[in-house]
Parts: structure tokens; sequence; C-alpha cells
């Protein structure tokens, strides 16, 4: 099993529809989430970061669940700038240290 | 707004040459990263550096690869000898206090694409 795992999608949708990306994480030692965003050949932006209660900034809210090791990403009324690739990333545990672990990320694609 | 960055945008180099990678982080940022990422792949996390030394890193950061803060702005990624397979997107990182934290941002740069050829 990957250490983060994302389905790369692509998701297409139309503007203001909703839609979730899930990630799932293999080592249940993990402590931090985040939500990365990521434009074509740019460098990774934080979306944002990932709470145990789950957290909402504006349209963007995000779910942990640690039972089942993964989290969400909900997107409402998206945009056609929300369009990019969104990256899961996990501190994971190894050998004793936390290393950032990035997903491959999932594809949106918001169209008119 | 204080960014990350990073020279040169793309460098070309032959098979078996020496790359020096460029970075300035935010002034006033303690930890420091690099990662890469091969075309159509996901990032990878090769390296952290606090107080003039590596924290943590990956196995991809083998022998050919080095890190140094020749000065109080420039972090610098050194791959040795090239190879082919080193040819990816080469983004630094800063953030203000270790990683670990939830509260706490990694900011990237734009990126180095390096090409070897």
């Amino acid at each position: 099993r990957k250490e983060v795992e994302q389905d790369p999608g692509p998701f297409n949708v139309p503007e203001g529809a909703t839609v979730a990306f899930n990630c799932t994480y293999s080592n249940s030692a993990s402590q931090s989430f985040f939500w990365y965003r990521q434009d074509c050949r740019k460098e990774p932006k934080l979306l944002m970061s990932v709470y145990s209660s789950g957290n909402e900034d504006g349209r963007f809210t995000a779910q942990l669940n640690r039972a089942s090791q993964y989290i969400s990403l909900l997107i409402r009324d998206s945009k056609l700038s929300d369009s990019a690739t969104y990256l899961c990333v996990v501190n994971i545990i190894r050998g004793g240290s936390y290393i950032p672990t990035f997903g491959r990320g999932t594809s949106l694609i918001v169209h008119p | 707004e204080p960014e990350v960055t990073q020279t040169p945008s793309h460098q070309v180099t032959q098979m078996g040459q020496e790359v020096i990678l460029r970075c300035v982080p935010i002034s006033n940022h303690l930890y420091f990263y690099w990662y890469r990422q091969i075309l159509g792949q996901k990032v990878e996390f090769l390296v952290s550096f606090y107080n003039n030394e590596i924290s943590e890193k990956s196995e991809i950061f083998d022998d050919q690869f080095s890190v140094e803060r020749p000065d109080g702005s420039n972090f610098t990624l050194k791959i040795r000898s090239t190879k082919l397979e080193d040819s990816a997107m080469y983004f630094c990182a800063s953030s203000e206090a270790l990683t670990l934290s939830i509260s706490n941002e990694q900011f990237f740069g734009p990126g180095t694409r390096l090409t070897v050829l």
C-alpha cells in the first residue's frame, strides 16, 4: 500500500458544483496533515492544514478520520480558478523522524 | 510579501557534471527544505536543514547530494555527478518552525527545472 494515496482524477465539474477529494495514508502514527494546491508547472502552495476536529476556510472544508486513516477536502461552489492539482501531504514517521510525504495529487477541472 | 526565490529557473547539464541549485529562503525562517518532482510524478522530500546541519533526509538523498548554507541568505543543493534520472523540478522551501507543527506553513520557491542530457 502506498504511503499516501489519492485518486488522480481528473474531476471534471461545472462551475458552482461541490466536489470532494479523499486521501488515504498508511502509517497510523502520522501526526499532521495538509492540503496543498499546485497549478501546472508551479510550486505547491498551502491550501489548508487539517485539524482533528475538521476545519473550514470559506468554500473549503477539510476533515480527518484517524480510525479509517483518510483525510478529505470538500470544495463548495467551484470557481474556474479552482482548477488545479490538489496535493495531500502527511507527515509520516520514518526511522523516528517525521517526513513530509506527498500524494500524487488529484486533478480538478472546473468548466463554465 | 516575502517569498522564497530560486536560481536558475532552468538548468541544462551533461550527465556526470556537477550542478548547484540556489535558493534564498524567507529571511526570518529557520528551517529549509529541498524537494524534487519528476515530471508527472509526486513531490518527493529530499532533505531538511536547521542550524547549519541536516535535520532529516530521505533515501533519495544519497552521497551524490549535499546541501549548504554558505552565507546568511543562500541555501544550496549540490548534485556531484548528475544522472539522467536526476532530471526533475527541484523546489526549495522554508518555514519559521519545524514542519511538525500543524500551524506551521512551508513556503515553496518557484523551482529550478534541471535537465540532464
